[in-house]
């Protein structure tokens, strides 16, 4: 069965300072690999995914995710945090059936 | 940017009401999900919905759960007779792949529909 593990319910930053958001999967197969943020009051916004092509993976808004086939990690970051990301993160796998499983979340705090 | 739209926002119900949450996926999108959050917890799968049919349900999705596509454009979920534990955030999806094993399957999401059931 596959599962999600967001590592860290909260993470806090301050401005301008890295972002590490974590996650681990399991899975019986290769996962496709997604994060998605949702800002207060909106939907899931697609940040990036993983699809068995280049292990890092560029995103929107400077978020990167480096896929770990060894690990089983899928850790999100950004080298310099802005007031504007401060969200809740989802790390999403999917073995490619209908089913998606999404991890617990992240809140990300963005201090000035 | 192509965007799922959903209705209601908010809607408050008595518990044992009926009550229908609509969705309007992108127009050239073949699969349909909804999705439910409950306070404080993670964002779980109800079902799935391809080629007007349910093509995978989760074992929350049982009796009182419902969904139609009433037409070529708005996809529903029917929740027949609301119980407390039926208040969450419903998100609904669509994706384009024609496929479900051939690849990634990237899903747009709407902003929610917050259920209240007192």
């Amino acid at each position: 069965a596959q599962s999600v593990t967001q590592l860290d319910s909260h993470v806090s930053v301050s401005e301008g300072t890295p972002v590490l958001l974590r996650c681990n999967y399991s899975s019986s197969y290769s996962p496709s690999l997604f994060w998605y943020v949702q800002h207060p009051n909106k939907g899931l916004q697609l940040l990036l995914k993983y699809t068995s092509a280049a292990t890092l993976v560029k995103g929107i808004n400077g978020f990167e995710a480096e896929f770990k086939k060894s690990e089983t990690s899928f850790h999100l970051t950004k080298p310099s945090a802005h007031m504007s990301d401060a969200a809740e993160y989802f790390c999403v796998a999917n073995t490619g059936g209908f089913k998606t499983i999404f991890g617990a979340g992240t809140r990300l705090f963005v201090k000035a | 940017e192509p965007e799922v739209t959903q209705t209601p926002s908010h809607q408050v119900t008595q518990m044992g009401q009926e009550v229908i949450l609509r969705c309007v996926p992108i127009s050239n999108h073949l699969y349909f999900y909804w999705y439910r959050q409950i306070l404080g917890q993670k964002v779980e799968f109800l079902v799935s919905f391809y080629n007007n049919e349910i093509s995978e349900k989760s074992e929350i999705f049982d009796d009182q759960f419902s969904v139609e596509r009433p037409d070529g454009s708005n996809f529903t979920l029917k929740i027949r007779s609301t119980k407390l534990e039926d208040s969450a955030m419903y998100f609904c999806a669509s994706s384009v792949r024609a496929s479900p094993s051939s690849g990634a399957n990237v899903l747009t999401f709407g902003a929610g529909s917050r259920l209240t059931v007192l």
